[in-house]
C-alpha cells in the first residue's frame, strides 16, 4: 500500500466550478506539500503545510494531522488550472526523504 | 535568473548503452535529488546528495549512478543494468534542512 494516496485520479470540471482534491497518508510527517505539474512536465511547489490552512489566490490547502488527511481546493476554476496536482509528505522517520502520491489529473473545460 | 536546468529534454538509449542526464543549479543549494516518474505512480527517489562528494541511494538506485564533484552539478547515469529505463526523470534541489524542493523541467528517456 502506498504511503500517500490521492483521490480522485482524474477530475474533469467546467470553468467556474469549485474543485477539491484529497490526500491521505499513513506515516507520521513533519510537513505536507502540494505540487503542480504542467503538461510540459515541470513541477512547482504550491503549498507547504504542517498544520491548519493556507490560502494563495484561488487555491486553499488544509490539513488535519490527527486524521492524516489534506485537501486542496480551487475556487472559480479556470482552464489554465488544468494540470496534475501532487501531494507529497516528508516522513518523520527520514528527514531526507519525500513520499509522493500518484497525482490527480485535473482538466477544466471552458 | 536563478534556477535548475536539465538536459536534454528528450534522450534516446540503445540497448546496452549508458546514458547521462545533466542537472545544473545556480541556486547555491547544498542538496540535490534525482527522481523517476512513471505513469500512474508517484515520484520515486533514485539518489540524493546533501553535500559535494557525498551521495546516498534512494529507493530505486539499482542500475543508476551519480556523481557530485561540484555543488552546482549532479549528473545521473542510466547504466545498461537498468532494464526498464523508459521514464520521466526529474532533478530537484533544496537548501540544507529546507522543506521545499525546486524542480527542474525534466528529461524524458526512451529506449530504441
Amino acid at each position: 500500500k502506498n504511503e500517500v494516496e490521492q483521490s480522485p485520479q482524474n477530475l474533469t470540471a467546467q470553468e467556474g466550478e469549485f474543485i477539491t482534491i484529497n490526500c491521505s497518508y499513513s506515516v507520521g510527517i513533519s510537513a505536507l506539500h502540494w505540487l503542480q505539474q504542467h503538461p510540459g512536465g515541470g513541477i512547482v511547489s504550491l503549498f507547504m503545510l504542517s498544520s491548519g490552512k493556507k490560502k494563495h489566490g484561488r487555491l486553499i490547502a488544509t490539513i488535519n494531522i490527527q486524521e492524516k488527511h489534506s485537501s486542496l481546493h480551487i475556487t472559480a476554476s479556470h482552464p489554465r488550472d488544468s494540470a496534475v496536482y501532487i501531494c507529497a509528505v516528508r516522513p518523520v522517520y527520514n528527514n531526507n526523504d519525500m513520499r509522493f502520491g500518484a497525482g490527480t489529473r485535473l482538466t477544466v473545460k471552458p | 535568473d536563478g534556477g535548475i536546468t536539465q538536459s536534454p529534454k528528450y534522450l534516446f538509449r540503445k540497448e546496452g548503452q549508458n546514458v547521462t542526464l545533466s542537472c545544473e543549479q545556480n541556486l547555491n543549494h547544498d542538496a540535490m535529488y534525482w527522481y523517476r516518474q512513471d505513469p500512474g505512480q508517484g515520484l520515486r527517489l533514485i539518489y540524493y546528495s546533501q553535500i559535494v562528494n557525498d551521495f546516498q541511494k534512494g529507493d530505486i538506485a539499482e542500475g543508476y549512478s551519480v556523481s557530485r564533484e561540484k555543488k552546482e552539478s549532479f549528473p545521473l547515469t542510466v547504466t545498461s543494468a537498468q532494464k526498464n529505463p523508459t521514464a520521466f526523470y526529474l532533478c530537484a534541489s533544496s537548501t540544507q534542512g529546507a522543506e521545499t524542493q525546486y524542480f527542474g523541467p525534466g528529461t524524458r528517456l526512451l529506449v530504441l
